[in-house]
Parts: C-alpha cells; structure tokens; sequence
C-alpha cells in the first residue's frame, strides 16, 4: 500500500466519450503529478501541481484536462480521446516538488486505458 | 537536451547477481533514483544516489559515478519475485521533476 489510489483501474472509452480519471494521496504531501506510460517507452511526465497550482504542463492536448481541487486530490478529464491515447495512466504525490534535491514520489497503481 | 538508456531487457538466473546499466546525459543533474515495478502495479522506491559511490540496502545496491553519467542497480541472491521492470530516473537542479528512462524488464529464472 503506497498510499495513492487510483480510480477506475480499468477504462474503455471510445472516441466520442467524456471521462475522468481519479487519483487520491493519502500522505499529506504537497505535490501531485500525472503520468502517461505506453508500452517500451518511459514514463512521460504530463502535468504537475504545487500546493494545488498547476506548475508544469508538458506540452500536452488539450483534450487532457487536469483538475486538482485540493492537495489530495487530482483529476484527469479525458475529452475526444484518440486510440495512441490507449496507456497506463499513473499518479504520483511527493513532499516538495520545487528546490528539494531529493524528491521521492509515491505512485498509485495507475489506470491502464483504452481508446476505441 | 536530456537522454536517459537503460537495456530493455534482462534475464538471469535464480540465486545469481545482476547488474542492470542506466547512462544518462541531462543539464543541471541533481541526483538519481531507481523504481521496481511489477507488471500492473505501481512503480515503488528503491534507491536514491546523489553523491559518487555504492549505497547498499540489503540485496539490493545502486552506484553513482557523477562523471561518468553513469548508474548501476546490483541485485543480489536473486529470487522469483524480483522478476519486474527497473526503471532509473534523474532529478535536475532547481526542481524535483523526474525524468525517467524507459526501463529494464528483468527476467528471474529458476
């Protein structure tokens, strides 16, 4: 148990649908970040947020929409999804994400997506 | 720019040691960090190395050479449950953003 939950941890959408996807830590923490990780290829950092400001976004889509209401909580709106979008989709929470030189994240289990 | 490699794939045998390879090249390396992840399961933490040298934790060690950009993950007294992807990941200074490479599936076999 890590302490980062993920909901679902299974989702088939098609092209057209709107969902979302839920992450939850319970570590007190004051970071947050969302990942996307394909097959054979690294984890790709998609967005960050600080103490519930988003400080980092990663060249991504707009049709991945972060939300993050408070520090435990984040969220990823998923709109128009395209099949290359099919992933494991993982969360992480940290302490201090800026100026700390050791920043240990805690992942959740991630949510393996598939676009139709 | 930054680049991070590790082998793709490993595989050893039950008992044995291996070593798992990760070079990197990035601007403003700050430390670097190792994750065992199972097959559908979260990444969790292994090591961290900020300074050159070996930091032991029972079967497992990690070595940092700065100069080098070079890591290495040791496993010891390999067992079955070590079969997992290993990834390496480098911190940058002035932030603690990851930036991970794509990970090294090892196989245990009996």
């Amino acid at each position: 148990e890590t302490g980062v939950t993920q909901t679902p941890r299974h989702l088939v959408m098609g092209m057209t649908n709107k969902k979302s996807l839920k992450c939850e830590q319970h570590l007190g923490h004051n970071a947050m970040y969302w990942y996307k990780q394909s097959a054979k290829k690294p984890l790709e950092l998609m967005f960050v947020y600080s103490l519930e400001e988003r400080v980092e976004n990663n060249s991504v889509p707009s049709r991945f929409s972060p939300e993050c209401p408070n520090s435990s909580h984040l969220f990823l709106h998923l709109h128009t999804l395209q099949p290359e979008d099919s992933a494991l989709y993982l969360c992480a929470s940290s302490q201090d994400p800026q100026g700390s030189p050791y920043n240990e994240q805690f992942f959740g289990p991630g949510t393996r997506l598939t676009v139709l | 720019g930054q680049n991070i490699d590790q082998p793709t794939e490993m595989t050893a045998t039950e008992g044995a040691i291996v070593q798992i390879n990760c070079t990197y090249q990035t601007s403003g390396f700050n430390g670097l960090f190792w994750y065992q992840q199972h097959a559908g399961e979260a990444p969790t933490f292994l090591s961290y190395n900020v300074l050159d040298g070996l930091e032991e934790k029972g079967r497992f060690s990690s070595f940092l050479s700065r100069s080098k950009g070079y890591s290495y993950l040791l496993l010891k007294e390999l067992q079955m449950k070590d079969s997992a992807s290993y990834l390496c990941a480098v911190t940058s200074l002035g932030g603690g953003k990851l930036i991970f490479g794509q990970g090294t599936e090892l196989s245990v076999k009996p």
